[in-house]
């Protein structure tokens, strides 16, 4: 199985809703990410986690609390987004978190946008 | 902060023809990667060219880096309307960054 699933593909939400995106890889990589896109740019890092612990977290607003259950999932939490958080939110994973050398495996997406 | 800068930004090419993206870094790299992205999905992973390489083969696909400019060019040969996508370089610098990307469309 060399596939990253993500749930749900696409989200719609309130400002003032609470929601969760999941994401799921079962080749046992030890590195899981999360990206977020806007339209016509390039995936931005939000969060990494290197063997199930946080271990970067690139300024992103409170707003977005990630949690990695276990080496197989990763968890991104909303609650109170602003409009301008709607984008493509890609997760990836891979093998190694330490070497350079890893390709990263991408999840489909999902697709949120915020009202 | 973007470590790659990529160019064309959009390319439009007849299928059949040859395409080529550059993408340019600022600091050393040990290695670089290109992706592939399909319209609003996710990446996939095309090549890796480690810094001691100068060019490497896939497929269709040729990738070519030069450490001394500071820059790698994507050749995709024989394109096809199944090629038609974004395509982003990406350095490691502790974490992956992404260039700008290209924009690729391929007409039947």
């Amino acid at each position: 199985d060399t596939e990253v699933t993500q749930t749900p593909k696409h989200l719609v939400m309130g400002m003032t809703n609470k929601k969760s995106l999941k994401c799921e890889q079962h080749m046992g990589h030890r590195a899981m990410y999360w990206y977020k896109q806007k339209a016509k740019k390039p995936p931005e890092l939000m969060f990494v986690y290197s063997y199930e612990k946080l271990s970067i977290n690139e300024s992103v607003p409170s707003r977005f609390s990630p949690e990695c259950p276990n080496s197989s999932l990763l968890n991104l939490h909303l609650h109170a987004l602003q409009p301008e958080d709607s984008a493509l939110y890609l997760c990836a994973s891979s093998q190694d978190p330490v070497s350079s050398y890893n390709e990263q495996f991408f999840g489909p997406g999902t697709r949120l946008t915020v009202l | 902060s973007q470590q790659g800068e990529e160019d064309p930004q959009a390319l439009s090419i007849q299928e059949g023809e040859n395409a080529t993206m550059n993408c340019s870094y600022k600091t050393s790299i040990n290695n670089l990667q290109w992706y592939r992205q399909n319209s609003g999905r996710g990446l996939v992973h095309l090549i890796l060219i480690r810094s001691n390489e100068r060019e490497k083969h896939s497929g269709r696909l040729r990738v070519t880096l030069d450490t001394s400019k500071k820059s790698s060019s994507l050749l995709i040969t024989a394109s096809r309307a199944a090629d038609t996508a974004s395509y982003f370089c990406a350095t490691r610098r502790g974490k992956l960054i992404f260039g700008q990307g290209t924009e690729l469309s391929v007409k039947p």
